[in-house]
């Protein structure tokens, strides 16, 4: 089974409409992300969240919104939809690891399959 | 704050040929740097990473990448591309231990 899981896989809104992208995790990671990924452009940090009451904005946060209902869910809303929303949103999680010295480090990000999201 | 550049949005390759992914970053402090690969609708999987001590890093399928930090590179190659090798890939940059900044990605195509 899947490690990190996303859904809906795929979606089609219209503009207006309010939809929630929903994320979960079974790696027992403290932390967890929301990107988009739009071509050309790589992937953009939306929120990052590194527990359940520590939630925080990326640098694309306007026009979403978060919630982490419990340490394995992170779920990412769409108030109102718009077009230049469209994009593949992807869900990732770190957790406690160590860096070659011994040094407590969280940088490796472990990514779910993405929701392929079309607003019209 | 960091940024990344990736020379190249596509590169073409002949099975058995070199592959070589360009990356480059701005960082104001030493950083952590990442290569993912992203198959045909899958979500990104860690080829490998850079934290501190040997600068030639080895990981997944063949790849390696080597930190330069004179040159403020950290690109990625593999000596035999494979028809499987055939994905988009992306560089990534973190100074503070949580905050990825990724470059905008570069597609490689393998020729049979």
């Amino acid at each position: 089974d899947a490690d990190v899981t996303q859904t809906p896989r795929n979606r089609i809104t219209k503009t207006g409409k309010r939809i929630m992208l929903e994320c979960s995790q079974t790696k027992g990671h403290d932390r967890m992300y929301w990107y988009r990924q739009d071509p050309g452009l790589g992937l953009r940090l939306i929120y990052y969240s590194f527990d359940v009451k520590d939630i925080n904005k990326g640098e694309i946060s306007d026009g979403y919104s978060v919630s982490r209902q419990a340490q394995a869910k992170f779920s990412l809303s769409l108030e109102s939809a718009i077009p230049n929303q469209t994009a593949l949103y992807f869900c990732a999680t770190s957790g406690r690891g160590h860096g070659t010295s011994g040094s407590v480090t969280y940088n490796e990000q472990f990514f779910g399959p993405g929701t392929r999201l079309t607003v019209l | 704050a960091q940024s990344v550049t990736q020379l190249g949005s596509h590169v073409s390759v002949s099975e058995g040929a070199l592959v070589l992914l360009r990356c480059n970053y701005s960082s104001s402090v030493p950083p952590y740097l990442f290569w993912y690969v992203q198959y045909p609708n899958q979500g990104l999987q860690l080829l490998l990473k850079y934290t501190t001590g040997a600068t030639l890093v080895k990981g997944i399928n063949g790849f390696e990448a080597e930190f330069k930090k004179s040159e403020t590179s950290f690109h990625l190659t593999n000596p035999s591309a494979h028809m499987s090798d055939a994905a988009e890939y992306f560089c990534a940059v973190s100074e503070d231990d949580y905050k990825l900044s990724f470059g905008a990605g570069t597609t490689v195509t393998v020729r049979a």
